[in-house]
């Protein structure tokens, strides 16, 4: 089966522009999250939808990241103004859905952003 | 708050070594326990994972982790790496019941051949 597919691979911006990163889950997958790694740390739980309601957004700084699954399907995430500090890599991850707190989660390749 | 301590940052080994890798967790209740990995160049994936029953569990390409409930624990294990282990490691923790998953800074291991 295709992975989690994402895009872009990379991105440069400067500090206040605006950024939006998009993910394809693997086909069939409800369960669709979105993690940021800042370099030498794990990644950190930024949202996690089933099918297109949002289960949990606790971490998401939502005063510049928003995101959104329309149809359930494709996710994109977005920062909007950007700042130094979101310098990361933006992971995407889908799994089934079936149990939320014990499934396998599949991850992408990474978006990875760079803020000057 | 709910965490990860991976208390091994970077180990180097040569091959044929045993590996054990530290993850602890701060969570008095109910646990689901998750090891990733991440190749150079390829993406995060499972490595093994627990959830109940027996505490030692089995994963891909050799590798076990036990759970010891009374230490918060959830080590990583192979009994001898391969040069293909190279890999960084991450111990992630899903506090049950909820839909908080929470992972650990990682271990960057290094096998020479």
């Amino acid at each position: 089966e295709a992975g989690v597919a994402q895009s872009p691979r990379y991105k440069i911006i400067e500090k206040r522009q605006s950024v939006a990163f998009w993910c394809n889950p693997i086909s069939g997958h409800a369960t669709l999250y979105w993690y940021q790694q800042i370099l030498g740390q794990g990644p950190k739980l930024l949202i996690q939808f089933q099918n297109n309601g949002v289960v949990d957004d606790s971490q998401l700084p939502k005063d510049r990241f928003s995101a959104e699954r329309l149809k359930g399907v494709d996710s994109t995430l977005k920062i909007q103004p950007a700042k130094l500090e979101d310098s990361a890599v933006y992971l995407c991850a889908s799994s089934r859905g079936g149990d939320r707190y014990q499934e396998t989660q599949y991850f992408g390749p990474g978006t990875r952003l760079l803020v000057l | 708050a709910q965490s990860v301590s991976q208390h091994n940052h970077h180990v180097i080994l040569s091959e044929a070594a045993s590996l054990e890798l530290g993850c602890n967790y701060s969570y008095g209740g109910t646990v689901n326990l998750f090891w990733y990995v991440q190749y150079p160049g390829q993406h995060l994936q499972l490595l093994l994972k627990y959830f109940s029953g027996d505490p030692l569990v089995k994963g891909i390409k050799g590798f076990e982790a036990e759970f010891i409930k009374s230490k918060f624990s959830f080590n990583l294990r192979k009994p001898s790496v391969q040069w293909s282990d190279t890999a960084e490691y991450f111990c992630a923790v899903n506090a049950g019941g909820t839909y908080k998953y929470i992972f650990g800074t990682g271990t960057r291991l290094k096998v020479l051949a």
